[in-house]
């Protein structure tokens, strides 16, 4: 089953809103979430790393006034694209480090999320 | 530096027919390797994954792969391909966070 889920799976909205993405991890604590984009017909990009209780780093390029960006506990992390523009419609897809119980440390990748703006 | 490569990025296959969709790293220890896909409009769904172990990794839908430390190389198999396969591969280094470029299947009838 799913270990990593995300909420909304879908999203439209209107240019200037902003909307908020979430991601949390099942049955584990994620110590480290990562936040990428996919832009059509390529590999998603990384565009920050959060950890817990700490301020995110983005990639270069990524801008953070932006894509704001709230690890707030061990299983949940949202995604608030501010002030969306068309540009930004894209498919945000997050993951999360952490250990399931008998498993390694790894990552494992939500669903993603596909955020169209009118 | 550190990479995964998908030398191919577009395949096209009949259905029925075997595919092979190779993948190989640049690391210097044993990666945790994972083969995602992604349909057209959707989020990545986990296949297989390689941690340690046996080489040989059964996967979902009758894929497997078998990692092979020689070559690099961890490509994806299925003996027999149905047109819902049809879709994109990613081959994912998971533990440094290395994504492949993506191969694109076509399956034609």
């Amino acid at each position: 089953g799913a270990v990593v889920s995300q909420h909304p799976s879908r999203v439209i909205c209107k240019s200037g809103t902003s909307v908020k993405i979430e991601c949390r991890s099942l049955d584990f604590q994620a110590t480290t979430m990562f936040w990428y984009r996919q832009f059509p017909k390529q590999s998603l990009m990384l565009m920050a790393t959060s950890n817990e209780g700490s301020k995110a780093t983005y990639e270069q390029g990524v801008e953070k006034d932006k894509f704001l960006i709230n690890h707030a506990s061990l299983t949940l992390s949202t995604l608030t694209v501010t002030s969306a523009h068309p540009e930004d419609s894209s498919f945000y897809i997050c993951s999360a480090r952490g250990r399931l119980a008998g498993a390694v440390d790894t990552q494992y990748f939500g669903p993603g999320t596909r955020l169209t703006v009118l | 530096a550190q990479s995964v490569t998908q030398p191919d990025i577009h395949i096209t296959v009949s259905e029925g027919a075997s595919l092979e969709l190779r993948c190989n790293y640049s690391y210097g220890a044993t990666p945790y390797l994972f083969w995602y896909v992604q349909s057209p409009g959707q989020g990545l769904q986990l296949l297989l994954k390689y941690f340690s172990g046996d080489t040989l990794v059964q996967g979902i839908k009758g894929f497997e792969a078998e990692f092979k430390r020689s070559q690099s190389s961890f490509n994806l198999r299925k003996p027999s391909v149905h047109w819902s396969d049809a879709a994109e591969y990613f081959c994912v280094n998971t533990d440094k966070l290395i994504f492949g470029t993506g191969t694109r299947l076509q399956v034609f009838p």
